[in-house]
């Protein structure tokens, strides 16, 4: 069982539709990252969280360290949305990356 | 301002050849990282150098070395390329460490061994 498990692998959404991503892991973390990467290949930072919830334009990431789970919500989603989103759990100078969830929205 | 820069963006290779994969950062971070993606798999950690002059084992470093060869550059050696190390590979970097500070990411190098 991979110890980052991320749910849906694909999403298809209507434009403006509410997306939510879910993470879940099994190994003790300092800190989690959800990731985005663009078909063209290139990975981009969107968050780093140990506690709570942050914010950034039509992003928002929470994490609950108790049960071990973190979500990633798009208000009012863009076709320019389209993307992979990876989580990623850092402990000890590593970091263990879900597979992704492949978003795609659709105008 | 480059941030993180990987060279070659595509590589194909004959099984044995040798081959270097460079990554240079311009944002004076102490720790640098190589990450294979394959397919249905999450990225997966090869080798890290936390500061100039270290470098460890992660997941997944047999078949590749690596040279931190100043706090800039960081790079991936392949000795004896195998069809089962065609991949895409990432070099990211953080300012401290992956447990507290935001990764950066290269554009990768899709590596392919025939």
């Amino acid at each position: 069982k991979n110890e980052v498990e991320q749910s849906p692998q694909n999403l298809t959404a209507q434009e403006g539709e509410f997306i939510t991503i879910n993470c879940s892991y099994s190994v003790g973390i300092s800190a989690l990252h959800w990731l985005q990467q663009h078909p063209g290949g290139g990975i981009v930072s969107l968050f780093m969280l140990s506690s709570g919830k942050k914010k950034h334009g039509r992003l928002i990431a929470t994490i609950n360290i108790q049960e071990k789970h973190s979500s990633l919500h798009i208000t009012a989603s863009h076709p320019r949305d389209s993307a992979v989103y990876i989580c990623a759990v850092a402990d000890n100078n590593d970091m263990r990356f879900g597979a992704g969830t492949r978003l795609t929205v659709k105008p | 301002n480059a941030g993180v820069t990987q060279t070659p963006k595509f590589q194909v290779l004959k099984t044995g050849q040798s081959m270097t994969l460079q990554c240079a950062q311009d944002m004076n971070h102490n720790s640098m990282y190589w990450y294979r993606q394959d397919p249905g798999m999450g990225l997966r950690l090869i080798y890290y150098s936390a500061s100039e002059g270290t470098t460890d084992k992660g997941e997944v470093p047999n078949g590749y070395n690596v040279s931190r060869l100043n706090k800039r550059e960081f790079s991936l050696r392949l000795e004896s390329a195998a069809p089962s190390q065609t991949s895409v590979y990432f070099c990211a970097t953080t300012s401290l460490s992956i447990m507290n500070t935001e990764a950066f990411f290269g554009q990768g190098t899709r590596l392919t061994v025939v």
